[in-house]
Order: structure tokens, then sequence, then C-alpha cells
């Protein structure tokens, strides 16, 4: 079966600007989380989406957003970039809430 | 926080030797699984263990889970050198439903 499909893979932006990321969970799965992932901070998590709703936020100001459509696939946002915005972003997907699978990531990078 | 704590931070083995590395957590949990990454990449699933478990095996994979002393152990059994990535222990506490904590991860390299 597909695999969790996040896009792009990579993007450059700049300060100010805003970028909104996309990830196809697996077929049936209906949670979707978001992770932020740098190296001085490790993975944060960011949103979990379940059913269309958010279940559960992390610790991120609300430059940080989310949604997930009726199709389990889900979008975040990020507005007015800052350069500590830069990191891997990964997205996960599961059945329930557990036994997550990633994809791959989106690498943002914000000049 | 609620966040795991990997040990060692970095490890470097030789090929076909064994490799352990050790997750500390804060609270009581619900799962903790373990996770791999290679440079740069998304994290594969490696196996999770329930908090009413003690031990679990997956091929070459042992993990053991303490709760009293809240650590958890992943063993690799006769390390190749494909094996080279990072590992990350993930915990959920029981009072935050489905969010999931990593721990700093640990980065191991297995020397051909």
């Amino acid at each position: 079966k597909a695999g969790v499909t996040q896009t792009p893979r990579y993007l450059i932006k700049t300060r100010g600007q805003q970028v909104t990321l996309s990830c196809s969970p697996i077929s049936g799965h209906r949670s979707v989380s978001w992770y932020q992932q740098t190296p001085g901070q490790g993975l944060q998590f960011l949103f979990e989406y379940f059913s269309e709703t958010q279940r559960n936020k992390g610790n991120f100001p609300g430059r940080f957003s989310g949604r997930q459509f009726s199709n389990s696939r889900s979008e975040m946002n990020v507005s007015t970039l800052e350069l500590g915005d830069s990191a891997l972003y990964l997205c996960a997907s599961s059945p329930q809430g557990s036994g997550y699978t990633f994809g791959s990531g989106t690498r943002l990078t914000v000049v | 926080s609620q966040q795991g704590e990997e040990d060692p931070q970095a490890l470097s083995i030789q090929e076909g030797e064994n490799a352990t590395m050790n997750c500390s957590y804060k609270t009581s949990i619900n799962n903790l699984q373990w996770y791999r990454q290679n440079s740069g990449r998304g994290l594969v699933h490696l196996i999770l263990i329930r908090s009413n478990e003690r031990e679990k095996h997956s091929g070459r994979l042992r993990v053991t889970l303490d709760t009293s002393k809240k650590s958890s152990s992943l063993l690799i059994t006769a390390s190749r050198a494909a094996d080279t990535a990072s590992y990350f222990c993930a915990t959920d506490a029981r009072d935050t439903g489905n969010q999931f904590y990593f721990g700093t991860g640990t980065s191991l390299t297995v020397i051909p």
C-alpha cells in the first residue's frame, strides 16, 4: 500500500512569506500528526487531526495552523515565516493514533 | 516535560556487534515506540511496546520496558552497516491522548 506522501519535498521561502505543506496519509488512516524537526530542538509535536478535528496541539505560536479534509488529507500553514522556522516538517498517519507511519518530510528553508 | 531522553547520544560499533541504546521518560505512559531515521529522511516505525508489556522482539530488535524505572532499551543484535541511523523513542502520556513526545535520539554508526 502507498505510504504517507508529503509535498513538496523541498521548499525555499523568504522571511515574512507564508507556506502551505501537504500530507496525504495512508488510505484508511484517520489520524494525522505534524512534527517539526530541527537540530537544536529535536522533534517537536505541532498538532494532531482526527476526522477533520484538531485533537491535540503542541506549544507553537498561532502562525502555525493546520486542517484536515474529509478524505483525511492534511495541510499545515505557516504564516509570516521566520528564519527559525527552517526545519524538516514531518507528517505521520495512523488508523487510530498509535504506531504512526511517517512521511519523508518537507525540508523548509527560510532565507 | 514528558520528553524522553536517549542515552548514549552517539554510538559507534563494528559490524556484527550488538548495539544497545536506552530511553528514559518522566510520566506514566500508554505506549512507547522506537523509530529509526536515516539522515534527513522520515522516521521508520520499528516497534511499539505497551505499558503492560516488559519485552518485545522483532527480528534482530529486542525492546524492554521497565515502567517502575520509566526506562526502555533497544537492542540491535548482529549489527549491519545499514543499521547506521538515528534512533528515537517516543512516548504518549496517559493524560495527553495521542500527543507523542520524542527523545533526543541516539546516533548509531556501524563500521563495516
